[in-house]
């Protein structure tokens, strides 16, 4: 199955928001509202920060938001802070049962 | 507190076998479904397989479809992944997370596989 693609790079200064999008296909993203985000510290293991495209789970804060448009998902962080420098992945459940993952974003705070 | 612990990991040749565990912990996993996600070192994720919380269905990345096999010990209350005919591009840090809202929650810390001659 072929990856979501996202922007290797990404970055805002503190206070400012970022955007970063995740683009699929009709197979995927475009086709089902199963697209969910995560936040990846070096050496760490996953967070999970948006699922169902616009879900908070518990405990996330409400700086992270999630949409979509067409076969592109998006993830929005507001009110940048230091510790949102992390490596950000998108992914989506896809046809004929499968998940793919994008190849990750590297977000950097100016 | 609900948590997620792989262990199996190791150094194996080509054409070796490996078998992961995932152990629960802060629920029962008979109520849900599982999936492994890896990652090569330096590289992105990758999803590798799912079973469903009833267990009747498996699913499979195409790189590991026919190698790779998902179980779960409800008894243990742990998730397992035999894998099999491992590939020097199977080395990898492989997760177990639990399928949440049809994305994973949460995640385990991960075991490292490494397969090398």
């Amino acid at each position: 199955q072929s990856a979501l693609t996202q922007p290797p790079s990404a970055s805002g200064s503190p206070g400012q928001s970022v955007t970063i999008s995740c683009t699929g296909t009709s197979s995927d993203v475009g086709g089902y509202n199963l697209v969910s985000w995560y936040q990846q510290y070096p050496g760490k293991a996953p967070k999970f920060i948006i699922y169902e495209v616009t879900k908070r789970p518990s405990g996330v804060p409400d700086r992270f938001s999630g949409s979509k448009s067409g076969n592109t998902a998006s993830l929005t962080v507001s009110g940048l802070q230091a510790d949102d420098e992390a490596d950000y992945y998108c992914s989506s459940y896809a046809a004929s049962d499968k998940w793919v993952f994008g190849g990750g974003t590297k977000l950097t705070v100016l | 507190q609900v948590q997620l612990v792989e262990s199996g990991g190791g150094v194996v040749q080509p054409g070796g076998s490996l078998r992961l565990s995932c152990a629960a912990s802060g629920f029962r996993i008979s109520g849900s479904g599982f999936h492994w996600v890896r990652q090569a070192p330096g590289k992105g994720l990758e999803w590798v397989a799912f079973i469903s919380h009833d267990e009747r269905r498996q699913f499979y990345g195409d790189s590991v479809k026919g190698r790779f096999s998902i179980s779960r010990d409800i008894s243990e209350n742990m998730a397992n992944l035999q894998m099999n005919s491992l590939r020097i591009e199977d080395t990898a840090l492989y997760f177990c997370a639990r399928d949440w809202g049809w994305g994973f929650d949460p995640w385990g810390q991960g075991t490292l596989v490494t397969v090398s001659s």
